[in-house]
């Protein structure tokens, strides 16, 4: 299916593991974005990414890594999870053209830290 | 001063109404200005565009900006309850886009 998809939707972990988030888009987009949603602060920004190989921090990085071996994938891994990492994680993408005004969103992972 | 400001509401309206979103903004180097929708766990949508100052429709939608006094809006005539969303704002940036933190819309059947 052409789109965005995250997985897993849905994610439970214990603090101090390791866990990775997973984001893979079909339209060959060059950038690929990290956010995470949480009450009271909105989408802020982790890592992104504007080609394979290439990153680059956000706002909030500390405590997560990512990756880009592909084009098309693009995870985020938290080292050793910690509560205050409790939120609502959305991939996006983006090709050159629309880089300006127009993310593709995926349905998010909703992952839960205890 | 946030770079973005938007009144997280909730904003409960009837059916049928003209519902007004608003942000402000303090960086007048913002060039496109745009509105995203969320549905509950959904990941948010591009709803409109707009480039610069000015307005754009779009069926029952229109998106307004007035960089003199750095506000945007969205209105959204003859509202319906599939309207009832998270209307998220947001600008550009050094290639990538700031967003406002969205405001929670009902629309009372």
């Amino acid at each position: 299916d052409a789109g965005i998809t995250q997985s897993p939707r849905y994610k439970i972990t214990e603090t101090g593991r390791q866990v990775t988030l997973m984001c893979h888009q079909t339209w060959s987009h060059s950038y690929m974005f990290w956010y995470r949603q949480d009450l009271g602060h909105g989408l802020r920004l982790i890592y992104y990414s504007a080609a394979a190989d290439i990153t680059d921090k956000g706002e909030v990085p500390d405590g997560y890594v990512v990756s880009r071996s592909k084009t098309e994938n693009f995870p985020l891994t938290l080292e050793s999870a910690t509560r205050s990492q409790t939120s609502v994680y959305f991939c996006a993408s983006s090709g050159v053209r629309q880089l300006d005004y127009g993310y593709t969103f995926g349905s998010g992972t909703r992952l839960t830290v205890v | 001063q946030k770079e973005v400001e938007q009144d997280p509401g909730p904003l409960s309206v009837p059916e049928g109404a003209i519902v007004s979103l608003n942000c402000t903004y303090s960086n007048s180097a913002f060039q496109y200005f745009m509105w995203y929708r969320q549905y509950s766990r959904k990941g948010p949508e591009l709803l409109m565009y707009t480039y610069s100052s000015g307005n754009k429709e779009d069926g029952r939608f229109t998106a307004q900006v007035d960089k003199s006094s750095k506000y945007i809006s969205l209105f959204i005539r003859d509202s319906q309850p599939s309207d009832s969303a998270t209307y998220l704002c947001a600008m550009n940036r050094d290639d990538k886009i700031i967003f406002g933190k969205g405001t929670r819309l009902h629309i009372l059947p």
